[in-house]
């Protein structure tokens, strides 16, 4: 069973435009819900994490929103740029174990 | 300052053999996690040590296997291959045990299996 699926597949999105990816769990134990950008031939890089007190949280660029009943949460990017191009996964995970579960990836494609 | 550090690169390995990775945390980290990534897929949790002891095992079977050392390094041995172990293993490491800290990536051993 996937505890936390994501979507879209991949997404192509014009210089200067937002791209939304969308994740959904099921699992209501999970606390801590980040965001990772991987290049290829790289390791995942933590991008932005959110808890679930607070919807939303901004960090330049990147956008978490997050809707507690729903059990979604997805990432913004606002004024897309090709150097924005990667795959990116959502995760969550509980706060007293450091096993986190993956969405199964977007790859993102930015246009110029 | 280092990161996380990660050896072989790539490995090539045919069917029931058995492989060695390794892993080298950040500095002053204590927890050390791996997981495999399939190709197309996001990674999966494989094992979590801190302070050298085993705090979390994912489903995976019993050929896996893992173990930190005192300074905090690891291994992850996998026994008799199959074609399906191949993937981009991974290993994270962290400050603290807890799930709300930051976990570095490393760049992954590509495992491939003949």
């Amino acid at each position: 069973q996937q505890q936390v699926k994501q979507s879209p597949q991949s997404l192509i999105v014009q210089k200067g435009g937002i791209s939304i990816i969308n994740c959904a769990y099921e699992n209501t134990a999970f606390d801590y819900f980040p965001w990772y950008q991987q290049f290829p031939g790289k390791g995942p890089a933590l991008l932005i994490a959110i808890r679930p007190d607070v919807s939303e949280k901004k960090e330049g660029r990147f956008t978490i929103s997050f809707n507690k009943s729903a059990k979604q949460f997805s990432l913004h990017i606002m004024d897309s740029q090709p150097g924005d191009s990667a795959t990116y996964f959502c995760a969550a995970s509980r706060n007293n174990f450091n096993k986190f579960y993956f969405g199964s990836g977007t790859k993102l494609n930015v246009k110029p | 300052d280092a990161g996380v550090t990660q050896s072989p690169t790539h490995l090539i390995k045919t069917r029931g053999q058995q492989v060695t990775l390794r892993c080298s945390p950040i500095s002053g980290h204590k927890s050390v996690s791996w997981y495999q990534q399939v190709l197309g897929q996001g990674p999966q949790f494989i094992f979590q040590y801190y302070e050298k002891e085993e705090r979390g095992r994912g489903n995976f079977p019993d050929r896996f296997s893992a173990r930190q050392f005192p300074n905090y390094s690891s291994e992850l041995n996998v026994n008799a291959l199959l074609l399906g172990d191949s993937a981009l293993y991974l290993c994270a490491s962290s400050l603290r045990l807890a799930g709300d800290n930051e976990q570095f990536f490393g760049p992954g051993t590509r495992l491939t299996v003949l």
